[in-house]
């Protein structure tokens, strides 16, 4: 069974740039997962999908971030303009129902410069 | 509001014991989760615990008290590779994960 996909890996950006992340989730998973992990924390959740519909984005800073999953499979991740505190590892989740395990992808990790 | 509480930091031998305390204090109690990171890598899940006491899974364990919003993962024989972040979440009454900052765990030889 194919995991989490994620692009790209790594991606270095300037400040006010834009930058978009992609995620396709194990097949047939319903919920998928944007995580924002910055060195030393625990992973933050940036927006919850059920099927192609939002069940939590209470923590997107939605002036600048923006996210979609137009048929409920995969989904993008954009920020713009980006900031200098936007520099994570942006980790994609999906799991099969909504109190399952989580499985994740391996992450983008980006650098504004 | 909401809260999950790990040491940052543990070291330990190789060959070894090591228990990893997480306490969380949340609005409801939906299980416990228990989640491996290597150093640049995502996180891999390590158990699930929803009712009280241990579940063991060949060299990890992992014990929760719901009274005492407890739970504790125990690694034995420790190895070189179980150099990692080990990282606490619960979901709460409304089935959101809410994550701890993760436990570096440093094993020497």
């Amino acid at each position: 069974e194919a995991g989490v996909a994620q692009s790209p890996r790594y991606k270095i950006i300037e400040k006010r740039q834009s930058v978009a992340f992609w995620c396709n989730p194990i097949s047939g998973h319903a919920t998928l997962y944007w995580y924002q992990q910055i060195l030393g924390q625990g992973p933050k959740l940036l927006i919850q999908f059920q099927n192609n519909g939002v069940v939590d984005d209470s923590q997107l800073p939605k002036d600048r971030f923006s996210a979609e999953r137009l048929k409920g499979v995969d989904s993008t991740l954009k920020i713009q303009p980006a900031k200098l505190e936007d520099s994570a590892v942006y980790l994609c989740a999906s799991s099969s129902k909504g109190a399952g395990e989580l499985f994740f992808g391996e992450g983008s990790r980006l650098t504004v410069l | 509001g909401q809260n999950i509480d790990q040491p940052t930091e543990m070291t330990a031998t190789e060959g070894a014991i090591v228990q990893i305390n997480c306490t969380y204090q949340t609005s409801g109690f939906n299980g416990l989760f228990w989640y491996q990171q290597h150093a640049g890598e995502a996180p891999t899940f390590l158990s699930y615990n929803v009712l009280d006491g241990l579940e063991e899974k060949g060299r990890f364990s992992s014990f929760l008290s719901r009274s005492k919003g407890y739970s504790y993962l125990l690694l034995k024989e420790l190895q070189m590779k179980d150099s990692a972040s080990y990282l606490c979440a619960v979901r709460d009454s409304n089935y959101q994960l809410i994550w701890g900052a993760g436990t570096k765990l440093i094993i020497k030889p």
